[in-house]
């Protein structure tokens, strides 16, 4: 079974950073591409970062190029996303999910909330 | 970036009936068109990719459509299990995009 779970979540100040992790279990993580999605307290979907398997390919929407890393470690099957100079429209549910096939997502961790806030 | 607009927001549907689900792409995604459903409090779940295609284990009432830049989603007759939000998503061109989503309510 497919389980991706995320930690390093909760409460920073304005300006801060914080560096999210997805443990990842149940299939071959090493050869899945993964990527990093944010939901907005009551809001929509955004994608935030991909990297390939190799991590020899990364994207960011221009929302968060900068200020998001994306990386991961294929012998201890985590994902990683650092953030920086968070604020407050950063707050959201932080999910990663695994590509399937193309750039579409197969599945999904439960989440994990970050809050800015003062 | 290729903006993703769904429509209607909000649809009221009796539970039996049938929901039709609208994704429009401000620009051609080809068939690179994936549907999600999400209920509250969890991860959405992953129900047509390929614009057309069901993922593993989704149940034959879901289905989806088109091409380009329109798209269309079925529910052929709701169960109570399908009131939800609906998303789309284009992996034609980076960066991802979602559409807003549409929300599916009992009538």
């Amino acid at each position: 079974e497919v389980q991706l779970v995320e930690s390093g979540g909760g409460l920073v100040q304005p300006g801060g950073s914080l560096k999210l992790s997805c443990a990842a279990s149940g299939f071959s993580f090493s050869t899945s591409d993964m990527n990093w999605v944010r939901q907005a307290p009551g809001k929509g979907l955004q994608w935030l970062s991909h990297i390939s398997s190799s991590s020899t390919n990364i994207h960011y929407p221009d929302s968060v190029k900068g200020r998001f890393t994306i990386s991961r470690d294929n012998a201890k099957n985590s994902l990683f996303l650092e953030m920086n100079s968070l604020r407050a429209d950063d707050t959201a549910i932080y999910y990663c999910a695994r590509v399937a096939g193309w750039l579409y997502f197969g599945d999904w961790g439960q989440g994990t909330l970050v809050t800015v806030t003062s | 970036e290729i903006v993703m607009t769904q429509s209607p927001a909000t649809l009221s549907v009796s539970p039996g009936e049938r929901a039709t689900l609208s994704c429009r792409a401000d620009q051609s995604v080809s068939s690179k068109l994936a549907w999600y459903q999400q209920k509250p409090g969890q991860a959405p779940r992953l129900l047509i990719y390929a614009a057309s295609a069901r993922a593993t284990g989704i149940p034959a009432r879901f289905s989806g459509s088109g091409s380009g830049t329109e798209f269309t989603l079925t529910i052929s007759s709701l169960q109570s299990e399908d009131f939800a939000v609906y998303y789309c998503q284009q992996y034609n061109n980076w960066p991802l995009t979602f559409g807003g989503g549409t929300k599916v309510e009992i009538k």
